[in-house]
């Protein structure tokens, strides 16, 4: 079936620019994650969902930094006025089911922004 | 918060050797600890998971060990082939949040 798809897969924007990036999860999946990759790092945690709510923005650098999940499906990330610190891969995942017990992450292909 | 550390940071294996690749971690809460394996220009891909209830599973010729008590956890491959190569990503799971390992680069030679 398909899996976590990511638009686009590549951006370039200018510094002090606003983007937006698209996470469209496994069909039925309830809760979506935002993770951010720097070069030759692990990902790390930015945010949750579960459906609509968003239950978690610890990971969120800084207050430019906004998702959204209005439907409970499709989710975007955008960055405002960007930096060059927000050079990175943005990776989405979703998994089935929330809870303690924590499901399986299943992780799109990442859109990997780079900030001049 | 947790903290997990992985080593080593690279591997250089010939082919059909085996190839180990170890964590550890802070928070003794935590109970999902999976294994993802990233190729360039790809996001990582779940190669096998282990819950806090088991000790060892074994897919193939691949096996994760997990011992709470020293909160370390091990990947081992078998066997490794050319198409191993790639950078392995350890993690741990408390309350829907991942916490990643920096990756380990696995380079098999044939």
């Amino acid at each position: 079936g398909a899996g976590v798809s990511q638009s686009p897969r590549y951006k370039v924007a200018k510094r002090g620019q606003d983007v937006a990036l698209r996470c469209d999860p496994i069909s039925g999946h309830v809760s979506l994650f935002w993770y951010q990759q720097a070069l030759g790092q692990g990902p790390e945690f930015l945010t949750y969902f579960q459906n609509e709510a968003q239950l978690d923005k610890s990971g969120l650098p800084s207050d430019r930094f906004f998702a959204e999940r209005p439907e409970g499906s499709v989710s975007t990330l955008k960055i405002q006025r960007t930096q060059q610190e927000d050079s990175a891969v943005y990776l989405c995942a979703s998994s089935l089911v929330s809870g303690w017990d924590t499901d399986t992450q299943y992780f799109g292909p990442g859109t990997r922004l780079t900030v001049l | 918060g947790e903290n997990v550390e992985q080593h080593p940071s690279t591997l250089s294996v010939q082919e059909g050797d085996s190839a180990v690749i170890k964590c550890t971690y802070s928070d003794s809460a935590s109970n999902y600890f999976p294994w993802y394996k990233q190729e360039l220009g790809k996001g990582p891909q779940l190669i096998i998971d282990i819950r806090s209830n088991v000790g060892e599973k074994k897919d193939q010729r691949i096996a994760v060990t997990l011992n709470k008590t020293a909160k370390h956890f091990s990947l081992h491959i078998t066997e490794t082939q050319p198409e191993d190569s790639a950078v392995y990503f350890c993690a741990v799971g408390g309350y829907n949040k991942l916490i990643f390992g920096a990756g380990t680069r696995l380079a098999v030679h044939p």
